[in-house]
């Protein structure tokens, strides 16, 4: 079946330093958006990325989508301690919905 | 204004008990989705609606039963409620079902049976 794998799991980093999340599919994807789900809260959307070799910039944080749209990766710098949460890239495949990835919590030391 | 709402926010209830989960939107979307999120924090769809028919129907257990009784709506009923059922429930909309529509979050119902 589709699916969309993310790694790492876990992730813990010194406030300050970047942090990067990798999201795979198994087959190429129409488009793929990325949410964050702060503790205790809602996944909210962040962006979509839909060319192939996208790149787009949200102050601190980048956002590619692979040349062959089937991997795509969320680049923060500089990490502060409001970033704490765990994000999810979503793959559409075409087929009206969203498969979302595994998830990489972020956990930032003050 | 909340754009998409949730009742009750917390659930907790005997195994066998048969409960519902109302979700609201004011967005004048189209598609209304029921999420499952377990405890590993694995967001799985359950449902979508749009326009009030049943358009997704992944792999769930004939206890549950989504109900739309209007664009605006979606109901979640469970039925005879097992263990297994605990986790945050979801409910999303978005513009519509086409490939490219960001979805909105309500903010979850944590249901925990015991």
């Amino acid at each position: 079946g589709q699916q969309v794998m993310q790694i790492p799991q876990y992730q813990h980093v010194q406030e300050g330093e970047d942090f990067t999340t990798y999201c795979n599919s198994s087959t190429t994807l129409s488009n793929i958006q990325w949410y964050k789900q702060r503790p205790g809260g809602h996944p909210v959307f962040l962006i979509q990325l839909v060319k192939s070799g996208e790149v787009k910039k949200q102050k601190r944080l980048t956002f590619q989508f692979g040349e062959a749209k089937k991997n795509s990766s969320l680049h923060i710098t500089a990490t502060q301690t409001t970033d704490v949460g765990t994000y999810f890239c979503a793959g559409d495949f075409g087929n009206e919905k969203l498969t979302f990835g595994t998830g990489t919590r972020l956990t930032i030391i003050p | 204004d909340t754009a998409v709402s949730q009742t009750p926010k917390y659930l907790v209830t005997q195994m066998g008990n048969d409960k519902s989960i109302k979700c609201e939107q004011n967005l004048g979307h189209d598609t209304m989705y029921w999420y499952k999120q377990d405890s590993k924090k694995f967001l799985k769809i359950m449902f979508s609606y749009n326009n009030k028919e049943l358009i997704i129907n992944e792999t769930v257990p004939n206890r549950f039963s989504p109900k739309s009784p209007d664009k605006a709506h979606l109901n979640l009923h469970i039925n005879s409620l097992e263990l297994g059922d605990s986790a945050v429930y979801f409910c999303a909309s978005s513009v519509g079902t086409s490939r490219g529509y960001e979805q909105y979050f309500g903010p979850g119902t944590r249901l925990t049976v015991t």
